[in-house]
């Protein structure tokens, strides 16, 4: 199998824009995680799906984040305007459901610069 | 809520030392219990895992060890090598709730071993 795939795996934008995250699962996997890491924070859960439905966005910073999951091989996570604070590695994880399978497995991360 | 506390970094160790991080956590219920590693400029990946109490994960010669009555999951691994230099995070999965796939992650240990 491919993995979780990522992309872009780094993106340098300007204040204001947007900035939109992708995320393509593992076939099979009935659960996609998003994530931020930075150094100050650590790695924070944003938001999490189950069957394309999001479950729990408590994790999400303020409503300039969003994110979609159209179809259970993709997934977006979008920041309107972006921010400098906003800087930070993203990171997708995918896991199934079933007994014992609360592994996840992660994408390589987006790098993302605001400036 | 349920937290994971693992030792502050950075550790620094010469080829073929002992290594111990240490981990505790505070949980409701019966979680499983994660380590996982992070490569310079990867994604995180699962090194080892426990289900239940007494159980120990194992992978590439390190250990951990699911101790309910200290609250403890402590990684080691007898003799270390350059290649095993990385971030590692220790995290659990709540059983209860509705949250069964969410994983709480501690802040991560670097570890850089020396030749």
């Amino acid at each position: 199998d491919a993995g979780v795939i990522q992309s872009p795996r780094h993106e340098v934008t300007e204040m204001g824009q947007e900035v939109t995250l992708r995320c393509k699962p593992i076939s099979g996997h009935d659960y996609l995680f998003w994530y931020r890491q930075t150094m100050m924070r650590g790695l924070e859960l944003l938001i999490y799906f189950n069957n394309n439905v999001p479950i729990d966005d408590s994790g999400m910073p303020e409503d300039r984040f969003s994110a979609k999951m159209p179809n259970a091989s993709f997934s977006t996570l979008k920041i309107q305007p972006s921010e400098p604070r906003d800087s930070a590695v993203y990171f997708c994880a995918s896991s199934r459901k079933g007994v014992g399978t609360e592994t996840q497995y992660f994408g390589p991360g987006t790098r993302l610069l605001v400036l | 809520g349920d937290s994971v506390t693992q030792m502050e970094g950075p550790v620094t160790l010469s080829e073929e030392a002992f290594l111990t991080i240490n981990c505790t956590y505070t949980a409701t219920g019966y979680p499983s219990l994660f380590w996982y590693v992070q490569y310079p400029g990867e994604g995180l990946q699962l090194l080892l895992k426990a289900t239940k109490a007494d159980d120990k994960g194992s992978n590439k010669g390190f250990e951990a060890t699911y101790r309910k009555e200290t609250t403890s999951f402590h990684l080691e691994k007898g003799s270390v090598q350059v290649s095993d230099s990385a971030v590692y995070f220790c995290a659990l999965s709540g059983r209860s709730g509705g949250s069964n796939y969410k994983l709480t992650f501690g802040k991560g240990t670097l570890l850089t071993v020396n030749p």
